[in-house]
Parts: C-alpha cells; structure tokens; sequence
C-alpha cells in the first residue's frame, strides 16, 4: 500500500536554528498535508499543499509539494521552544475520501 | 467553538478486558474519522463514518473492534477482548466538508491506551 517515509525521525536543535524534514513516498499524492502534535494534544494542520511545485509559508514555517509528486518538504526558520513536538506528513489515499496516510513523524526538540 | 473531544484520555486494561472509547465531533461536522498510533510508528486510519453510515472501514484491524455512531453525532470504538498490540494512542477527528481529500480533518487529543 501506499507509505510515506519520512526523515529525519527525530531532531534536537538550538533555539533559533533553522530546520528541515521531508516526506517521500513511491506513489504520487496529489495533496500534501503538514501536522504538528504538541505533547498531550491531537495533531493541528499546519500547511496544505495542492499543486506540484505550490511553495506555501505560514509565519516562520514553509512548505512544498515536490514536482514529481511524491515528496515534500517542511522547513522552520529560527526556531522557538514552543515548536517543540512531532511534525507529520500526510496525504490523502485518493482525493475522493478523507482517508489520510500518515508518515511516521519527526520528533523536534529545542533547547532554549 | 468547542474541538473535537475524547473520552476517557487514557485507559489501562488487561488483556482480555472490554474498553469502548468515545469521541464527540465539532457540532455539524458529518464526516468522523478514527485513526490510531502504535507507538513511534505512523498514524493509521482505521474508518470514516459519513454521519452514521460507515464510508470506510478498510483500516479496521479485525473482528474484535466495533465502531457505531449513532444517530450520526458522536461515535464509539469498541475493542473486545483487548490484546497487547491493541495499545496505542486512539485519535477521532471531524471534518464538515465532503470527506474528501481536500477537507480539513479536525483531531481530537487522542485516548492512550495500554493493554496488560
């Protein structure tokens, strides 16, 4: 079935480092979904992506919908503390359900 | 506006045991969704209900999970008898759109449970 890998599975950074994680998969996504779970909470939609090559930025975070499909990218500029937590990847398995794939997420730390 | 919400937030049973999770929707939302993480790996899906009607449940791992929503609000996961790799983090999530990949999916804050 389809997978999403994604790396790297686990950061520790300084606060005010940038940082970077991706998602591949060998099948194409045609939506590229970015979730944060902070500790004891549910995943929060971060970005959506839906067009192959779309660069989106929300505050200090950015992200892409790789031209083949079938990869994405989620930077953070300067980071903060409060990001802190497991970012996900997702996407649907067709665009016509809501079924979503998940990757296995990356687990952020920052020391202050 | 009240989130998606959970009941209980953790639970802890032994094998063999009956535990039913329960989850309320944003107010309006049709589409419910119940995902579930094993720990350190992804998160699965295991159904969509469209109100109370089951859309999909091709993630259902077995017989022993039962999913209902009555009367199309909130829902409840049923797993009976708990075994050991029952044990996870069990995440409900709503969304008001079409059930489609493009809608927003809404999660709740999950139910922890651990199976002895």
């Amino acid at each position: 079935g389809q997978q999403l890998n994604q790396s790297p599975q686990s950061m520790f950074i300084q606060e005010g480092e940038d940082v970077s994680m991706n998602c591949t998969s060998s099948s194409i996504f045609n939506t590229w979904l970015w979730y944060k779970q902070d500790p004891g909470e549910g995943p929060v939609l971060l970005i959506a992506l839906y067009k192959a090559g779309e660069l989106t930025s929300n505050g200090r975070l950015t992200a892409q919908f790789g031209i083949t499909r079938k990869d994405s990218f989620l930077n953070i500029s300067a980071s903060i503390p409060s990001d802190v937590g497991i970012y996900f990847c997702a996407g649907p398995r067709l665009i016509s359900t809501g079924k979503l794939i998940f990757g296995q997420g990356t687990t952020l730390q920052v020391k202050p | 506006e009240a989130g998606v919400t959970q009941f209980p937030s953790h639970s802890v049973i032994e094998k063999g045991q009956t535990v039913t999770l329960r989850c309320d929707p944003i107010s309006g939302h049709d589409n419910l969704y119940w995902y579930r993480r094993v720990m350190g790996k992804e998160i699965k899906f295991l159904l969509h209900f469209v109100k109370e009607s089951k859309q999909d449940e091709s993630g259902m791992p077995n017989n022993r999970f039962l999913a209902e929503r009555t009367g199309g609000t909130y829902s409840t996961l049923k797993v009976q008898p708990a075994e050991l790799e029952d044990s996870g983090v069990y995440f409900c999530a709503s969304s008001q759109e079409l059930g489609q990949g493009t809608d927003t999916q809404y999660f709740g804050p999950g139910t922890r449970l651990t199976v002895l």
